[in-house]
């Protein structure tokens, strides 16, 4: 299949370990983050979103965090399994008011069986 | 099966020819974006829409066009103006403004 990004950072962790993956958002009056999984030829899922008015939101597996002072983002994934292999982006939602997002290059994380 | 659909899978445009990209969604959603994806780059916002009959240029519109006839169908044609059009197309929909982006399976267009 195609690939997504062809010079994307890579993470690799062995199967079963927890990944961590990171973004760095651009502006400082976004209030809306979202994280994307993307298999090679596929488009982007949904995976997770937290506010700006938080700074931690679970899910299944999976734990966003927001720090906004130094505007990061970070997204943990528990037990990783070979079916989280995949390119991982963020997406902020620059000046709340408008339509436009703003989309990471993404962090490839390879599962090591 | 709710979502969004997006066809052809892959598409392969001659020199000089205009194509048409179709994007479909049963979702119910007010908004719909075309983004283009090449290698190493974040998403690019070719065009949106954030209602019927109503739609605006994203950040690299030239060479391409769209319309918004209705509220589940958003095509995006890629015009010869295009010089570079080899890429990975993705649209997207969401229920409305600064809310979550959900994305079709995307459509690849190569160059023949």
């Amino acid at each position: 299949g195609e690939s997504v990004g062809l010079h994307l950072p890579t993470l690799s962790v062995q199967e079963g370990d927890n990944s961590i993956i990171n973004c760095a958002y651009s502006n400082s009056a976004s209030d809306y983050f979202i994280w994307y999984k993307q298999e090679s030829g596929k488009g982007p899922q949904f995976i997770i979103d937290i506010r700006s008015n938080m700074d931690k939101r679970q899910g299944q597996r999976v734990t966003v965090l927001l720090n906004k002072t130094v505007k990061h983002l970070s997204l943990q994934i528990a037990a990783t399994q070979p079916g989280d292999s995949a390119v991982y982006f963020c997406a902020e939602n620059g000046n709340s008011g408008t339509y436009k997002y703003i989309f990471g290059t993404g962090t490839r994380l390879k599962v090591l069986a | 099966d709710g979502g969004i659909t997006q066809s052809p899978k892959y598409l392969f445009r001659k020199e000089g020819q205009n194509v048409t990209l179709s994007c479909e969604q049963n979702l119910n959603h007010d908004a719909m974006y075309w983004y283009r994806q090449d290698p190493g780059q974040g998403l690019r916002l070719i065009y949106y829409s954030q209602i019927v009959n109503d739609f605006q240029k994203g950040d690299i519109a030239e060479g391409y066009s769209v319309s918004r006839e209705k509220k589940e169908s958003f095509p995006l044609t890629v015009t010869s103006a295009q010089k570079n059009p080899t890429a990975f197309y993705l649209c997207a929909s969401s229920p409305g403004q600064g809310e979550t982006q959900y994305f079709g399976p995307g459509t690849r267009l190569l160059v023949l």
